[in-house]
């Protein structure tokens, strides 16, 4: 059983970009949510895909959005990059909204 | 809103030590709570998890008891290890709200030999 990817690893951006950040979710999941860790600090929840459907957001903005695809896989994408958008970019799938959620290792995003 | 305390690390031990990481919650109504472990340069993975009050989450030789009455969900493990180095993240969920997960701050745990 293939655990949760995420794509890519590191990533170094300048301000005002914009970045796209990939998710697989765990096999037979269909639910996937992303969370921000900024340095020394715990993970934020940023939204919830269940079934290519946004289903809960987080205190971020318009330029934070998402999409889930057929095979439940998933992409943050983020416009306008600011600084303060430098974190790990967390991913976590679940069997339906309710089921626990199994976490990918990260995208480490530098914003320059 | 719902939010976590955890105490401040990093909190350093010698093997073999008693551990304890003080967690306590805030939230309306009753949320399911867990324990998070992250070592260094990987992703978070559930270490135990509690229910409902007075639920009893356990694995790996940590623990944890929901208590209602104190809004607190402490993490313990009676004899630590080098290998037990890592961060230790608290956190909360309701099943109606999409199971999203509320952290605490996390904890560092050091444990030399």
């Amino acid at each position: 059983e293939t655990g949760v990817t995420q794509s890519p690893t590191h990533l170094i951006k300048t301000r005002g970009q914009q970045v796209t950040l990939r998710c697989s979710s765990q096999s037979g999941h269909n639910t996937v949510s992303w969370y921000q860790q900024a340095l020394g600090q715990g993970p934020q929840f940023i939204f919830q895909y269940y079934r290519e459907e946004e289903n809960g957001r987080g205190n971020f903005p318009p330029r934070f959005s998402g999409l889930q695809f057929p095979n439940y896989s998933s992409e943050l994408n983020v416009n306008a990059l600011e600084l303060d958008d430098s974190a790990l970019y967390l991913c976590a799938s679940s069997l339906a909204t309710t089921g626990e959620q199994y976490f990918g290792p990260g995208t480490r995003l530098t914003v320059t | 809103g719902n939010s976590v305390t955890q105490m401040e690390g990093p909190v350093t031990l010698s093997e073999e030590a008693f551990l304890t990481i003080n967690c306590t919650y805030t939230a309306t109504g009753y949320p399911s709570l867990f324990w998070y472990v992250q070592y260094p340069g990987e992703g978070l993975q559930l270490l135990l998890k509690a229910t409902k009050a007075d639920d009893k989450g356990s694995n790996k030789g940590f623990e944890a008891t929901y208590r209602k009455e104190t809004t607190s969900f402490h993490l313990e493990k009676g004899s630590v290890q080098v290998s037990d180095s890592a961060v230790y993240f608290c956190a909360l969920s309701f099943t109606g709200g999409g199971n999203k997960l509320t952290f605490g701050t996390g904890t560092q745990l050091k444990v030399e030999l």
